[in-house]
């Protein structure tokens, strides 16, 4: 079936960093990419969705200058969380959809850890 | 307003069966998700409904009745392995999902 790999998997950082989230479809273009968070026994909250070569469309309320997102190619989709702050802190997920929106392919999720 | 509701935890004894309902409120229907969640794992796909019935896949079945807004996922001879979340999530008009908070199964020996 298609694989989405995101990574890292982990990444600790400092309040003030930036940390840099990527998101690859591996054996299909994907031309749509979600970005989602998930804090501790919460549901899925959607971020963004990003089109490939074009400008994110956020959701209310997610700052798009903190939380970066390129989708530079049909393959990659990455996010970056600028300036992080500990309660950034949060498992991140992206998926993709290639032709077919009829399955939504999930990454492995980065768990992040502002300190 | 778009809504999820699934309940929040279950618990099952190994080799019997669960059901896990969902009832959903959306803009517009373009389908029923059912995910798989193991704690500090990514969802993994279990199935997608977007005709009413029934749509079995080995162990795992999902039920969706687009009338009453309502779709349950059966899980039968239930082994440890499937202690987890199940989340539901439901595509509206846009295409997008909405996400239930996730149901925690239980499952005991």
């Amino acid at each position: 079936g298609a694989v989405v790999s995101q990574h890292p998997s982990r990444v600790i950082c400092k309040s003030g960093t930036s940390v840099k989230i990527e998101c690859r479809s591996l054996d299909f273009q994907a031309t749509t990419m979600f970005w989602y968070r998930q804090f501790p026994k919460q549901s899925l909250m959607l971020m963004a969705t990003s089109n490939e070569g074009s400008k994110a469309t956020y959701e209310q309320g997610v700052e798009k200058d903190k939380f970066l997102i390129n989708h530079a190619s049909l393959t990659l989709s990455t996010l970056t969380v600028t300036s992080a702050h500990p309660e950034d802190s949060s498992f991140y997920i992206c998926s993709a959809e290639g032709g077919r929106a009829t399955e939504a392919f999930f990454g492995q999720g980065t768990r992040l850890t502002v300190v | 307003g778009q809504n999820i509701d699934q309940p929040t935890e279950m618990t099952a004894t190994e080799g019997a069966i669960v059901q896990i309902n969902c009832t959903y409120q959306t803009s517009g229907f373009n389908g029923l998700f059912w995910y798989q969640q193991h704690a500090g794992e990514a969802p993994t796909f279990l199935s997608y409904n977007v005709l009413d019935g029934l749509e079995e896949k080995g162990r795992f079945s999902s039920f969706l009745s687009r009338s009453k807004g309502y779709s349950y996922l059966l899980l039968k001879e239930l082994q440890m392995k499937d202690s987890a979340s199940y989340l539901c999530a439901a595509m509206d008009s846009n295409y997008q999902l909405i996400w239930g908070a996730g149901t925690k199964l239980i499952i005991k020996p």
